[in-house]
């Protein structure tokens, strides 16, 4: 079936310091899965952080980018320098591009940023 | 403002405990989405709706029940609440089903 997998449950970064978490999918059922990375911070609802439709396009917002990997079926979220701002919950996601309610999550990856 | 809320934020029920829970969304979306999120796992869909007096199902609906009263509110029941429905509640918003989903901030739900 399709599926999203975050691997690391928790990661810990010194302020300033770059960051990579890691996303892989499955998407059997589907041709060209749209990608998505949600964040939720301390006590509010999951917020859209990235959404990229095409295979091989970069997105980015507030520092953080992920690239579509079609080959390696990956969307590893990166950040160049982190802040303690970023402590937060970071949630892989995909959906099919023409049934696009139906969102898969991963389970999460709790970054603590240290200052 | 929050866009979408969730009532109660912290819930504690017996085992076979009726409990209800509420969303509401001030965005005019027609989409109305319910999901639970457990340990280790990503966030799993319940029900949903496209409309007031709509529901659809979803992935994981055995064990509850949910109204779409208005477009705004949609309620999620538990008729008779198990310790596996112990879990972190969230409801989302969206316009249309291609549309980003907006979030609330999530109803802890515990069952003893």
């Amino acid at each position: 079936g399709d599926s999203v997998t975050q691997t690391e449950g928790q990661v810990t970064v010194s302020e300033s310091k770059s960051l990579i978490i890691n996303c892989t999918y499955s998407a059997t059922s589907i041709a060209y899965p749209n990608l998505f990375w949600y964040v939720r911070y301390p006590g509010e609802g999951l917020q859209l952080l990235l959404k990229v439709i095409t295979a091989g396009q970069k997105g980015s917002s507030r520092g953080f980018e992920a690239t579509y990997n079609k080959e390696t079926t990956s969307f590893h979220l990166q950040k160049a320098s982190v802040q303690e701002s970023d402590s937060a919950v970071y949630y892989c996601a995909l959906s099919p591009d023409t049934n696009a309610y139906k969102v898969i999550f991963g389970k999460g990856t709790h970054l603590h940023v240290l200052p | 403002e929050a866009a979408v809320t969730q009532s109660p934020r912290n819930k504690v029920t017996v085992t076979g405990g009726n409990v209800t829970l509420s969303c509401r969304q001030t965005n005019s979306h027609n989409y109305m989405y319910w999901y639970r999120q457990d340990t280790g796992h990503g966030l799993r869909l319940i029900h949903y709706s496209y409309g007031a007096g709509n529901l659809q199902i979803g992935d994981v609906p055995d064990g509850y029940k949910a109204t779409r009263t208005t477009q705004e509110d949609f309620f999620l029941l538990l008729e008779l609440a198990s310790p596996s429905q112990t879990s972190l509640y969230f409801c989302a918003s969206s316009a249309g089903p291609q549309d980003t989903q907006y979030f609330g901030p999530g109803t802890r739900l515990l069952v003893l």
